[in-house]
């Protein structure tokens, strides 16, 4: 059963610090979203490739937050520097096509002290 | 722009009853509608979707949902839920295929033995 994984799947680490995070995508896939989910703000989009190029990345703050697709098996999501308030859980999902559900990955869980 | 309303942020309900999670939309144009499931610590799973056709959807583990065009509505129901339903259930909305969801908040469902 194909999915969509991420790395790491939990991550602590201090204000300051760089962290990144990863995606691989369904293969064949060639859409791929990240939503942040905290309590206070449910689900938001903070970016979304397709073919591996941007096509929108209005939700992500641009001075710290960086998201890429080095290829097509790997989207990454990068914050330099992390601060408290980036603490939430980041997924990836995937699509592959129109009328095609979004597919998950069990995210990457971020705690910034 | 699109935007989902669930109504209800929390709602507990006894084993065996039928429950009915509320979800209304607002968009300008057509849309694809979702319901997701997402267990604690994992991603979100796909429940349904409604893309055109009939508008009575069936998913898994026994939910189903309505759409009703009139009242911009798109609520999930099942008939009698188990304890292993305890869960969040967000509502989604898709401006056309393979484009970001746009999700609601969602409702907690807390199944009671």
């Amino acid at each position: 059963d194909a999915r969509v994984t991420q790395t790491p799947r939990h991550k602590v680490t201090e204000m300051g610090q760089e962290v990144t995070m990863r995606c691989q995508p369904i293969l064949g896939h060639n859409t791929v979203f990240w939503y942040r989910q905290t309590m206070m703000q449910g689900l938001e989009l903070l970016a979304y490739f397709r073919n591996r190029a941007p096509l929108d990345d209005s939700g992500m703050p641009k001075d710290r937050f960086s998201a890429e697709m080095p290829d097509a098996t790997l989207a990454t999501l990068k914050i330099q520097p992390s601060e408290p308030r980036d603490s939430a859980v980041y997924f990836c999902a995937s699509g592959d096509r129109v009328n095609s559900p979004l597919h998950f990955g069990n995210g990457t869980r971020l705690t910034v002290t | 722009a699109q935007s989902v309303t669930q109504l209800d942020s929390q709602v507990p309900v006894f084993e065996e009853a039928p429950v009915e999670l509320r979800c209304n939309y607002s968009s300008s144009v057509s849309v694809y509608l979702f319901w997701y499931v997402q267990y604690p610590n994992q991603g979100l799973q796909l429940l349904l979707k409604y893309l055109s056709g009939s508008t009575l959807v069936k998913g898994i583990n026994g939910f189903e949902a309505e759409f009703n065009k009139s009242q911009t509505s798109f609520h999930l129901r099942k008939p009698s839920v188990h304890i292993s339903d305890t869960a969040e259930y967000f509502c989604a909305v898709m401006r056309s295929g393979n484009t970001p969801l746009v999700f609601g908040k969602g409702t907690r469902l807390s199944v009671i033995a």
